[in-house]
Formats: C-alpha cells, sequence, structure tokens
C-alpha cells in the first residue's frame, strides 16, 4: 500500500478556500489516476494521465483542476468547492492506461467542504 | 453502456462459514472484471481478476470469483471467512470503449464477519 500515498489524509476547506491534494506513486507506473468516493455511491473516475498526459476527463466540473508534472507525481487543484463536494478523493496508478493492468490505489483524501 | 450492480448493501457472515459477494455486469464487448477490498480508513486494495481463461479466478487472501457469461456475474467467494475479512468489497468492470483503463466500479458490499 507504501506504493501510492496521498497528503493531505484530511482535509476541511470553506467553499472560498483554495487548496491542492497530492498523490504520489513509487511503482514506476505511467498511468494515474483521480476517483471520487461518495458514500452510496460507486466509485467516479475524475481524469486519467498517461504519461502527463490527460487522457480522460470525465465531465468534472472545472473547480476541479488537475495537474501531472511527471509521471510520479499527481495534484489535483481545488478552488470554489461546493458542500456536495464532500467526499473521499483517492488516486490510483498502473502500468499503462490502455490495456487490462492492475490499479493501484493509495488511501485518499478525506475531503470537508464547510 | 458499461456498468456493475452489487445487489447487496450488506452481507453478514459466521466466522468459518463460506462467504459469497454477488455482482452482476453489463458490458458490450468482453468484459473485464475486478474485485477490490477496502478497509476502513484505506485506499482500495486489488483481489483478483478475470480477462479471459479459467472462469474461476483465484486471488489474494484466500478469494475466488467465478465467470459466468451465461449469467453475466462475477461473484466473490471464499470457503472459510476470517473476521478480519470483514471490509467493503468493490466489484468492477472494464471495457475499451473511450481508449483509456476507465473501470466502472459498484456501490459495494460491506461484509462482516461475526466472530
Amino acid at each position: 500500500e507504501t506504493g501510492v500515498t496521498q497528503t493531505p489524509r484530511h482535509l476541511v476547506m470553506g467553499m472560498t478556500n483554495k487548496k491542492s491534494l497530492k498523490c504520489e506513486q513509487h511503482l514506476g507506473h505511467n498511468a494515474m489516476y483521480w476517483y471520487k468516493q461518495s458514500a452510496k455511491k460507486p466509485l467516479e473516475l475524475m481524469f486519467v494521465y498517461s504519461l502527463e498526459e490527460r487522457v480522460e476527463n470525465n465531465s468534472v466540473p472545472s473547480r476541479f483542476s488537475p495537474e501531472c508534472p511527471n509521471s510520479s507525481h499527481l495534484f489535483l487543484h481545488l478552488h470554489t468547492l461546493q458542500p456536495e463536494d464532500s467526499a473521499l478523493y483517492l488516486c490510483a496508478s498502473s502500468q499503462e492506461p490502455y490495456n487490462t493492468d492492475t490499479q493501484y490505489f493509495g488511501p485518499g483524501t478525506r475531503l470537508t467542504v464547510l | 453502456a458499461q456498468s456493475v450492480a452489487q445487489p447487496e448493501d450488506q452481507v453478514n457472515v459466521a466466522e468459518g462459514n463460506p462467504l459469497t459477494v454477488k455482482c452482476t455486469y453489463s458490458v458490450s464487448g468482453n468484459p473485464y472484471l475486478f474485485w477490490y477490498v477496502q478497509y476502513p480508513n484505506r485506499g482500495l486494495q486489488f483481489l483478483l481478476k478475470y480477462i479471459t481463461g479459467d472462469n474461476l479466478v483465484k486471488g489474494s487472501y484466500g478469494f475466488e470469483a467465478e465467470f459466468n457469461k451465461s449469467q453475466t456475474s462475477f461473484h466473490l467467494k471464499k470457503p472459510s471467512a476470517l473476521v478480519s475479512d470483514s471490509a467493503l468489497y468493490f466489484c468492477a468492470v472494464r471495457d475499451r470503449i473511450g481508449g483509456a483503463n476507465n473501470l466502472f466500479f459498484g456501490t459495494g458490499t460491506r461484509l462482516t464477519v461475526i466472530p
């Protein structure tokens, strides 16, 4: 599980704040993902990056802005969020994005928007 | 459209008894099916996957799953449950629509193993 790390583990922010979530993978993978996990709902894939290029963006509001400076790091920049954005945000990585490779998940960041 | 359904929000089983966590899928092409487990305050951990080949797939921690094409199911099983198996279990399906490795997850089933 230490292959994918996420910071912070918990975050409380107001609707006018700007914050960033960080993910780092130590597995030498080429693909990284952001998911949103809300209670009683399926995990929602938000973004997919392959070798620092965004390859998927599943209709995510612009108040979520991803950044992938290199294949080991992935950020999710947050601004003017809404209370319904409160959720567990999970980062994952896999060797490649275009096949059936197993995705390895980080522990998540529990976000609360007040 | 691809999707999975986990019909049970909660499954309770006595320690030592066999357990089954159900999953059915819907996908246009060949399904690639996965099971993940999530322990409290932890990320998802991969258990097993079906890509092709034998319908019975063996995974981590003694779990196995049976792919049934006619019933479009991929139920997770274990012959003898442990208290430490108590967790949230997610079924996921993937196809190649869109190109990238999009996993579509179910809503999860909470397994409680009673001592």
